[in-house]
């Protein structure tokens, strides 16, 4: 059974860049998708972005200045930075694997971690 | 972008009672759409996928429905468990966005 774990700061200041990694279990990183989704308290998600095992990325319009999403298969880890971080960015963020390709569903969801940005 | 948008957004329901969900696209997305359930606190779970394939290990009482713009997912008969906020998805195009949650409440 595949199991993500996001791990990460809870607490980054303004201005600042988060960092969150998620580590996978129970399966190899190769041969997927994987992908950030994050969820302000009390509202809808929104889709981050996407990367391959072999590092090839997609991320949202709305994101992708300040994102970057990259992979480290000799840990079976992915990891999520985004940059400049302003109070807008407090969030739940989930990482989960995507079966690209088809219809590209989210099957397998970490716990989520929450992030809050504040001084 | 594709909006997607749910009706209704909550909606009070029994135990036993048979549920429908509405999700629209602002443009025709074929069967690239996909349905999650959230519970509190927890994270979301992929209940179908194109539209209208049941993912494995989900009861059969969850059913999708649909295509190009309009899709419905349907609970026949509720079920204590099944009390959550369900959001739809379409990846036919890049961003992929999500409707914004139909929450379904006991009454």
């Amino acid at each position: 059974q595949v199991q993500l774990q996001e791990s990460g700061p809870g607490l980054v200041r303004p201005s600042e860049t988060l960092s969150l990694t998620c580590t996978v279990s129970g399966g190899s990183i190769s041969s997927y998708y994987w992908t950030w989704i994050r969820q302000p308290p009390g509202k809808g998600l929104e889709w981050i972005g996407y990367i391959s095992s072999s590092g090839s990325t997609n991320y949202n319009p709305s994101l992708k200045s300040r994102v970057t999403i990259s992979v480290d298969t000799s840990k079976n880890q992915f990891s999520l930075n985004l940059s400049s971080v302003t109070a807008a960015d407090t969030a739940v963020y989930y990482c989960a694997r995507l079966l690209l390709g088809g219809y590209s569903p989210f099957d397998y969801w970490g716990q989520g971690t929450l992030v809050t940005v504040s001084s | 972008d594709i909006q997607m948008t749910q009706s209704p957004s909550s909606l009070s329901a029994s135990v036993g009672d048979s549920v429908t969900i509405s999700c629209r696209a602002s443009q025709s997305i074929s069967y690239y759409l996909n349905w999650y359930q959230q519970k509190p606190g927890k994270a979301p779970s992929l209940l179908i996928y194109a539209a209208s394939t049941l993912q494995s290990g989900v009861p059969s009482r969850f059913s999708g429905s649909g295509s190009g713009t309009h899709f419905t997912l349907t609970i026949s008969s509720l079920q204590p468990e099944n009390f959550a906020t369900y959001y739809c998805q379409q990846t036919f195009s890049s961003p992929w966005t999500f409707g914004q949650g139909t929450r379904v409440e006991i009454k």
